[in-house]
């Protein structure tokens, strides 16, 4: 089956801009992720989505960080008027539940590779 | 604060032989972990898990092995193969208090060579 898809795999942005990632986790998957990857470094936690709510999103680093799943499947992440500091590798996760299972494996995409000049 | 760790930035190891990764942690709360290979441009892909009330598992060529007195996990590859090369990071997280993200190490690079 298909595995957790993100558009676009590539990103340039002018300072200043806005900017919004895409996510389509497996299907039927309940839980997404996302993550921030900076260049040598492990991916760092920003926001989580069961369904369509939102239950945690301590990792978002700014105000300028908005993250959505509206319908409790694809999830878009925004990012208002980028900085420098934005430039990094943006994961998706999903996993098929994570309600109190000992261990849910979550399935990342490709990520979207954003630098901002 | 750096709660999972990969001290080794990066190990060769010769195509045949085994190769040991290593990941400590600091929080007593995590339950849950996991290893993931990444290769250039693409996400992480999950390799193997594994929960607090075991102390090995075994998929094939890899083991984890998890000390959790010493809060410590390393992954087995045994024969290593050139195909293996990727950059490797340790994962964890604490399911049992319902914070389901994963922290993750640095990663360690791995080159085994032909």
């Amino acid at each position: 089956g298909a595995g957790v898809s993100q558009s676009p795999r590539y990103k340039v942005a002018k300072r200043g801009q806005d900017v919004a990632l895409r996510c389509d986790p497996i299907s039927g998957h309940v839980s997404l992720f996302w993550y921030q990857q900076a260049l040598g470094q492990g991916p760092e936690f920003l926001t989580y989505f069961q369904n369509e709510a939102q239950l945690d999103k301590s990792g978002l680093p700014s105000d300028r960080f908005f993250a959505e799943r509206p319908e409790g499947s694809v999830s878009t992440l925004k990012i208002q008027r980028t900085q420098q500091e934005d430039s990094a590798v943006y994961l998706c996760a999903s996993s098929l539940d994570a309600s109190g299972v000992l261990g849910e494996t979550q399935y990342f995409g490709p990520g979207t590779r954003l630098l901002v000049l | 604060d750096q709660q999972v760790k990969q001290n080794s930035p990066s190990l060769s190891v010769q195509e045949g032989r085994i190769s040991i990764l290593n990941c400590d942690y600091t929080n007593s709360m995590f339950d849950y972990f996991l290893w993931y290979k990444k290769y250039p441009a693409e996400g992480p892909t999950f390799l193997i898990s594994i929960s607090s009330i075991k102390d090995k598992n075994e998929d094939g060529r890899f083991t984890v092995f998890l000390n959790k007195s010493a809060k410590h996990l390393s992954l087995h590859i045994v024969p290593s193969q050139p195909g293996d090369s990727a950059v490797y990071f340790c994962a964890a997280s604490a399911n049992g208090v319902g914070t389901y993200k994963y922290i993750f190490g640095t990663g360690t690079r791995l080159k085994v060579l032909a």
